[in-house]
């Protein structure tokens, strides 16, 4: 069974610009999160799908934030414009729709904003 | 508002010796614990779980305690290796209800370095 896929893998932007993340689930798995990793601290969750809607995304910087998943498949998350402290890794995880709350987790983008 | 905490940010252990990481959690709606390994460039690895109606949950070398009363767990690696030099983070999740079905809390982390 193929992991979470995820890319680019590392991105270097300038501040104000914008840079988009993929992610592509686990096949089957119908909840797809999307999580912020600061060096030095735990992954903080952004944005929950359950399938193609939003669960939850109390914790996303709506303003510069966005994300979608369209076909309730693959997903991307944005940030548009981008601040020196959006430098961070951001995950992508999965899991099956009922069982237990185990997560599966993408390698992950390390977006450094200069 | 840390709703898990990972008080130690860093364990050294001898290779062959036991490490106890050690996690706390303040709400009591948690009721299923988990444990990631995160080697660096690669995202989290499950390792193990514990729902509350448990005390303790061992999978080979890895123990997880938990303790309700005191809202606790640990995890015991025994006996350790270099491979496991790593971050360990624990999380927890309310399993039931509301709209934030399965959504995990992570601590900070600790750094555990196994010496050869």
């Amino acid at each position: 069974e193929a992991g979470v896929a995820q890319s680019p893998r590392y991105k270097i932007i300038e501040k104000r610009q914008s840079v988009a993340f993929w992610c592509n689930p686990i096949s089957g798995h119908a909840t797809l999160y999307w999580y912020q990793q600061i060096l030095g601290q735990g992954p903080k969750l952004l944005i929950q799908f359950q399938n193609n809607g939003v669960v939850d995304d109390s914790q996303l910087p709506k303003d510069r934030f966005s994300a979608e998943r369209l076909k309730g498949v693959d997903s991307t998350l944005k940030i548009q414009p981008a601040k020196l402290e959006d430098s961070a890794v951001y995950l992508c995880a999965s899991r099956r729709l009922a069982g237990p709350s185990v997560q599966y987790f993408g390698p992950g983008t390390r977006l450094t904003v200069t | 508002d840390q709703q898990v905490k990972q008080n130690s940010p860093s364990l050294s252990v001898q290779e062959g010796r036991i490490s106890i990481l050690n996690c706390d959690y303040t709400n009591s709606m948690f009721d299923y614990f988990l444990w990631y390994k995160k080697y660096p460039a690669e995202g989290p690895t499950f390792l193990i779980s514990i729902s509350s109606i448990k005390d303790k949950n061992e999978d080979g070398r890895f123990t997880v305690f938990l303790n309700k009363s005191a809202k606790h767990l640990s995890l015991h690696i025994v006996p350790s290796q270099p491979g496991d030099s790593a971050v360990y983070f624990c999380a927890a999740s309310a399993r039931a209800g509301g709209t934030s079905y399965g959504k995990l809390t992570f601590g900070q982390g600790t750094i555990l370095t196994v010496h050869p």
